[in-house]
């Protein structure tokens, strides 16, 4: 299984810019796929293809990459943004980063 | 506006069977492919089963092959999943997903509220 792997916690203001990393255990092309989850509820795809915004989808939210090193950035970070941030790969079988869970302060 | 609606989860006793159902609207849903991903609590997501827009293949990752079966009724905008010799380690919220596919893009962009499953005696 390709492993990925992203940085547990993150606290930034509001206004600022945030970037959030993803690497995955071997190359994905850009088959890498982010997704925002808020707390008690279902997740919310932000960017496909690494770097393709969802329809209706702020575009406060960007993303960026290929091979084995991703980014989703924020930029600029709002009080609503609060959320778990995951990733996913699609060059195998689908799996998910533990994700990065983005606190405002 | 795309809706998906999961039902059956609830408690389970270890080695028993659950079938989760899924109804969709809001999309042609004989055009896309469907799959399941579980949550369990306070834990990352998991991919759990695939099914082809007509319903002729499907897809499983190791964890569950042999014990999980997914299956669609297009003519009632249904999915289900069928979990047999059911585990602790199967404790989840189940989500239903609408799978976005792009060449090698294989990604979820709508999933239903979940419905929860615990696997306890």
């Amino acid at each position: 299984d390709t492993v990925l792997t992203q940085s547990p916690a993150l606290a930034v203001s509001p206004g600022e810019r945030v970037t959030i990393s993803c690497r995955a255990s071997e190359s994905v092309s850009t088959g890498m796929h982010w997704y925002q989850q808020k707390p008690g509820q279902q997740p919310k795809l932000l960017i496909y293809g690494a770097s393709n915004l969802e329809s209706g989808v702020p575009a406060r939210f960007s993303g960026s990459g290929s091979g084995t090193d991703f980014t989703l950035t924020i930029d600029p970070v709002e009080a609503d943004d609060t959320a778990t941030y995951f990733c996913q790969q699609s060059w195998n079988d689908p799996t998910f980063g533990a994700g990065t869970k983005l606190e405002l302060k | 506006e795309v809706q998906l609606v999961e039902t059956g989860g609830g408690l389970v006793q270890p080695g028993r069977s659950l079938k989760l159902s899924c109804v969709a609207s809001g999309f042609t849903f004989n055009n896309y492919w469907m799959s399941w991903t579980r949550q369990a609590p306070g834990k990352g997501l998991e991919w759990v089963a695939s099914i082809t827009n007509s319903g002729g293949s499907t897809y499983y990752p190791d964890s569950v092959k042999g014990r999980f079966t997914i299956s669609r009724d297009n003519a009632q905008n249904t999915l289900y999943l069928q979990m047999n010799s059911l585990r602790s380690e199967d404790t989840a919220t189940y989500y239903c997903t609408r799978d976005g596919r792009v060449g090698y893009y294989w990604y979820f962009d709508f999933w239903g509220p979940g419905t929860m499953v615990t696997v306890s005696s």
